[in-house]
């Protein structure tokens, strides 16, 4: 069965510094992996995906994962933090053989001026 | 092109009552998913449905029950609501039945007292 584990419930950063919100995940084959970010009162909105195609996957505004099979991981960083990057981060798997989706509990970044 | 829209926004119900929520899914779209998202969780997998038949189900009791129509729209229906049943309930649509690519609307807020 297919799971992620999102390792920090809260980050706190300031604008600027580098942003790592990390997740590993545990899949008995190869899996497709994403971020969603959820930001207050909004829908959840696809930040990046992994198909096994490259491995550093690059998304919106600036964010990109690694996927890293040998650590189990897919973590999500960004150079530098705005404002705006303020809200809640999941981790996703997909569960192919139903194509339903497997969120983490999620990861809350806080961004301090 | 349209995004996924659900309906209503907000609900209040009283514990054993039943509800009924809407999702119209994203132009071109076939499948439509639903997630509920208690406090402070990721959101969990409901049940899927593909041109109006149930294409998957999550762990949840057969009184979540759904519906999907000939123009892909969907409803989630939840007969004697618990307290439990309090959360946010997200639909997402996507072009097939095996898609990762899910497209989330705003979502309801039901809250049961």
């Amino acid at each position: 069965a297919q799971s992620v584990t999102q390792l920090d419930s809260h980050v706190s950063v300031s604008e600027g510094t580098p942003v790592l919100l990390r997740c590993n995940y545990s899949s008995s084959y190869s899996p497709s992996l994403f971020w969603y970010v959820q930001h207050p009162n909004k829908g959840l909105q696809l930040l990046l995906k992994y198909t096994s195609a490259a491995t550093l996957v690059k998304g919106i505004n600036g964010f990109e994962a690694e996927f890293k099979k040998s650590e189990t991981s897919f973590h999500l960083t960004k150079p530098s933090a705005h404002m705006s990057d303020a809200a809640e981060y999941f981790c996703v798997v997909s569960q192919a053989s139903q194509g339903n989706l497997i969120f983490g509990k999620g990861t809350k970044l806080s961004v301090k001026p | 092109e349209t995004g996924v829209t659900q309906s209503p926004t907000h609900l209040i119900k009283t514990r054993g009552q039943q509800v009924t929520l809407r999702c119209s899914s994203q132009s071109g779209h076939n499948t439509v998913s639903w997630y509920q998202q208690a406090l402070g969780q990721g959101p969990q997998f409901i049940f899927q449905y593909y041109r109006e038949e149930e294409n998957g189900r999550g762990n949840f009791p057969p009184r979540f029950s759904g519906l999907q129509f000939p123009n892909y729209s969907s409803e989630l229906n939840v007969n004697a609501l618990e307290l439990d049943d309090s959360a946010l309930y997200l639909c997402a649509s996507s072009p097939g039945a095996y898609s990762y690519e899910q497209y989330f609307g705003p979502g309801t807020r039901l809250t049961v007292t």
